[in-house]
């Protein structure tokens, strides 16, 4: 059974152009998260919902629209591709719970490309 | 603001060699500290986790990582490599706001 879950898996599309990637998770989490990893490898924070509320907003273009519509969903809406937005996209959650000691768990990715 | 550095950014090594990885962490208070790997085209898998306690914590895969607080420290280490330890190391703090803050990885290649 697949704990976090993202569908694309790979996504090719053109400038411009208006994309989502999906997430779902089954652990019964609470806290779900999306993760830019660039073509460097570096991992970097882009957003964090707790029970469906936005607590981490990075400093990221307006372009990119996290959408969670429950606890085991996370969206992620992207508007007006530019071709520095290609990446892999990770998506990962995790309980709440007491702290910071909760371990997450990743998805498997969706590589963007965009032409 | 949080930070992570990894020192190396791409280790060779042979089969049986043994490894150690860099890790240092810039917050000085209480952190939580995490190394995930990541193997060629997968996810992201933790490894091991230091929160408190025994500062020397035991992993999956045979992995161990040292807490040394007073060098800011959390280096991983594996006596004997495989080949199949060919993967992306990532180091990680958490974030106030229960993210990962991830240090900017070092690639293993394992020569067989």
């Amino acid at each position: 059974d697949t704990a976090v879950s993202q569908t694309p898996k790979y996504l090719v599309t053109q400038m411009g152009n208006d994309k989502s990637i999906k997430c779902e998770q089954n652990l019964g989490h609470d806290t779900m998260y999306w993760y830019k990893q660039d073509s460097k490898k570096f991992l970097k924070i882009m957003f964090s919902y707790n029970n469906k509320e936005l607590i981490i907003n990075e400093t990221v273009p307006n372009r990119f629209s996290p959408k969670s519509p429950d606890k085991a969903h996370l969206n992620l809406h992207i508007n007006s591709l530019e071709l520095g937005d290609s990446a892999v996209y990770f998506c990962a959650s995790r309980r709440w719970a007491s702290g910071d000691q909760e371990t997450q768990y990743f998805g498997p990715g969706t590589r963007l490309l965009v032409l | 603001a949080q930070s992570v550095s990894q020192h190396n950014h791409h280790v060779i090594l042979s089969e049986a060699a043994s490894l150690e990885l860099g890790c240092n962490y810039s917050y000085g208070g209480t952190v939580n500290l995490f190394w995930y790997v990541q193997y060629p085209g997968q996810h992201l898998q933790l490894l091991l986790k230091y929160f408190s306690g025994d500062p020397l914590v035991k992993g999956i895969k045979g992995f161990e990582a040292e807490f040394i607080k007073s060098k800011f420290s959390f280096n991983l280490r594996k006596p004997s490599v495989q080949w199949s330890d060919t993967a992306e190391y990532f180091c990680a703090v958490g974030g106030s706001q229960g993210n990962l803050i991830f240090g900017k990885g070092t690639k293993l290649s394992v020569k067989p």
